[in-house]
């Protein structure tokens, strides 16, 4: 069946040190690719989305690429905030299937 | 727009109890969603909707039952609640998009409820 695997965290960074979070996927069609955030005690919050291959979603200075030849849709940011230390989780959709990844908890000290 | 909300916010059971948490949504969104969250593991999807009077299992539905009277409201009901079913739950609405045969869905989130059963 379709699957999302993520890196395992969590991920400690200093402040302005650039971030990267793996994530890959394995589906038998084409599937919508997400990534949304938690926040400490809150739900999830829809972060930026690609819909195609060679997409590029960015909202907030975060960046994904949809890659279909490696099935793969990794977050980077150039510079992170300790306002950015959160839970991220990959996604996909297609068709009535939602697939969520483990998340990623990242820790920026400032 | 409120959005998702979800009632309560944290709830202690005891083994057999039953309780229904309430899931409303204002944004006239087709399709709702409940999820569980373990502890430090992804979301795993109970029941969805994809419109009034229809819902359908999701992965792990044993122990749940649901039902859609109206567009707003997606209550999901634990009749005998058991340790297990300590989670954190939320529920999620979305407005179908498709590209071709891609959903292109954004789901919306509730703050969640905690729950425990003990």
């Amino acid at each position: 069946g379709d699957s999302v695997t993520q890196m395992e965290g969590p991920v400690t960074l200093s402040e302005e040190a650039f971030l990267t979070i793996n994530c890959t996927y394995t589906a038998t069609g084409y599937p919508s690719l997400f990534w949304y955030v938690q926040y400490p005690g809150e739900g999830l919050q829809l972060l930026l989305k690609a819909t195609k291959a060679d997409d590029k979603g960015s909202n907030k200075g975060f960046e994904a690429t949809y890659r279909k030849e490696t099935t793969s849709f990794h977050l980077e940011k150039g510079s992170v905030q300790v306002s950015d230390s959160a839970v991220y989780f990959c996604a996909l959709t297609y068709g009535q299937n939602f697939v969520f990844g483990p998340g990623t908890r990242l820790s920026v000290l400032p | 727009n409120a959005g998702v909300t979800q009632t309560p916010k944290f709830r202690i059971l005891k083994i057999g109890q039953s309780m229904t948490l309430q899931c409303t949504q204002d944004m006239n969104h087709n399709y709702m969603y409940w999820y569980r969250q373990d502890p430090g593991m992804g979301l795993k999807l109970i029941y969805y909707s994809v419109g009034a009077g229809i819902t359908d299992k999701g992965e792990v539905p044993n122990g749940y039952n649901v039902s859609r009277s109206t567009t707003e409201d997606f209550p999901l009901r634990l009749e005998l609640a058991a340790p297990s079913q300590t989670s954190v739950y939320f529920c999620a609405s979305s407005y179908p998009r498709t590209s071709g045969r891609t959903s292109t869905d954004t789901q919306y989130f509730g703050p969640g409820t905690r729950l425990t059963v003990l």
